[in-house]
């Protein structure tokens, strides 16, 4: 079936990197633009970035410009966030979502990983 | 980007209806699809509606959404409330900027 699956969360001290995944199965991935979402303990969803199908474009939200990167590699239906200099707000659980229905929207969401940045 | 604003919680008993607002600060509410998502404790979210009022295969037609442009809002009504129905409710909709904005979520409760 329609599946996301992330992986690569865990403790890491402010100012380290990191790097999420996110294996995608059951559909053709490269049809489909790509989107992370994180959620803050105790707190709402916030979009964080999104890619397009093919990789040709790039957003962000402004709170992680220039700080996290979002890639993916469609030959490994894979998609990834690498976090440099990681801050203690950035401690969440991390979502990969599909973007589905229209531009608008998420249809299938992975069922998270926890980033926590703590010295 | 514009923000979208939620109740911060609401409750209601089993068989009942229930009303979730979400109201779009500037711009119209129209001018881009508004979604819904469940999200149960300890779970991801889920789509209950999208494109304002399209409802996803497997959904019950208990969920239905709707936009109001007079109060340039959008709104998730439940009717026939159930217990598993007791989640975090988000509304979202496109930033025209190649951003995604997300209400802050409604607590339903069903008591």
């Amino acid at each position: 079936q329609v599946q996301l699956m992330e992986s690569g969360g865990g403790v890491v001290q402010p100012g380290r990197s990191l790097r999420l995944s996110c294996v995608a199965s059951g559909f053709s991935f490269n049809n489909y633009g790509m989107h992370w979402v994180r959620q803050a303990p105790g707190k709402g969803l916030e979009w964080v970035a999104v890619i397009w199908s093919d990789g040709s474009n790039k957003y962000y939200t402004d709170s992680v410009k220039g700080r996290f990167t979002i890639s993916r590699d469609n030959s490994k239906n894979t998609l990834y966030l690498q976090f440099n200099s990681l801050r203690v707000e950035d401690t969440a659980v991390y979502y990969c979502a599909r973007a589905g229905y229209s531009h608008d929207a998420f249809d299938i969401w992975g069922q998270g990983t926890v980033v926590t940045v703590s010295s | 980007n514009f923000m979208l604003t939620q109740p911060h919680s609401v409750s209601e008993s089993p068989g009942k209806t229930v009303t979730i607002s979400c109201t779009r600060d500037s711009g119209t509410i129209a001018s881009n699809y508004v979604q819904w998502y469940q999200q149960r404790p300890g779970s991801s979210p889920t789509t209950v509606i999208y494109e304002d009022d399209q409802r996803p295969s497997g959904v019950p037609d208990r969920f239905s959404g709707s936009i109001d442009s007079s109060s340039n809002s959008a709104s998730l009504t439940i009717s026939g409330l159930k217990t598993e129905d007791e989640a975090d409710y988000y509304c979202q909709s496109y930033a025209s900027n190649n951003h995604w904005v997300f209400g802050g979520g409604t607590k339903l409760t069903v008591l």
